[in-house]
């Protein structure tokens, strides 16, 4: 398997506009978890899903953002409208089952809005 | 709620040193720990997941440790290597063990 496939890789942007970063997990694996990493505050959860449905979406800050897995092999992250201060590398990863097995990382996507 | 803390932030070390990373959690009702490694620009790779039953778990040059009563678990990176250079984290589960709560990390510099 090729692992965790992220996509894009970069993504600038200007405020206000539409982002939707892309993640497809590693087949076979039914939880995917969505985490966002900046300098201030680390790696934080933003949303996972089991077996494609959304179990807790605590993370999400704002109603700006929203997630989606319309099946076990794609799922997407969208920030609408975008802010500066959304700017952060966001990861993707997926277990085989839940957080007591071991977790694979995407490369990640490095968010600028401007 | 589980948090999750690393000391040092960062070490700097010479090569060929034998150094320990520090991890303290403060929900101790965990099943396992898992540590990662980052390098520059790039995700996660889980380098150990230790079991709550067991008390270390080695790969290769790396052993790690869990004290599930003290909160405590340790990273020991024998013969450093430039290699080892990144940044390494530690995770425990929270919420019930669906999901982990990393720590800040410990930026590692292992110089010739």
């Amino acid at each position: 398997d090729a692992g965790v496939i992220q996509s894009p890789r970069h993504e600038v942007t200007e405020m206000g506009q539409e982002v939707t970063l892309r993640c497809k997990p590693i087949s076979g694996h039914d939880y995917l978890f969505w985490y966002r990493q900046t300098m201030m505050r680390g790696l934080e959860l933003l949303i996972y899903f089991n077996n494609n449905v959304p179990i807790d979406d605590s993370g999400m800050p704002e109603d700006r953002f929203s997630a989606k897995m319309p099946n076990a092999s794609f799922s997407t992250l969208k920030i609408q409208p975008s802010e500066p201060r959304d700017s952060a590398v966001y990861f993707c990863a997926s277990t085989q089952r839940a957080a007591d097995t071991e977790a694979f990382f995407g490369q990640g996507t490095r968010l600028t809005v401007v | 709620k589980q948090e999750v803390t690393q000391i040092p932030a960062a070490l700097s070390v010479p090569e060929g040193e034998n150094l320990v990373l520090n991890c303290s959690f403060t929900d101790s009702a965990i099943y396992n720990l898992q540590w990662f490694r980052q390098d520059p620009g790039k995700g996660l790779t889980s380098l150990l997941l230790i079991q709550s039953s067991q008390r270390e778990q080695t790969s290769g040059r790396l052993n790690a440790s869990l004290d599930k009563s003290s909160g405590r678990s340790t990273l020991y990176i024998a013969a450093s290597q430039p290699g080892d250079s990144a940044t390494y984290l530690c995770a425990a589960p929270t919420g019930g063990g669906n999901k982990l709560t990393f720590g800040t990390g410990t930026q590692l510099k292992v110089e010739l």
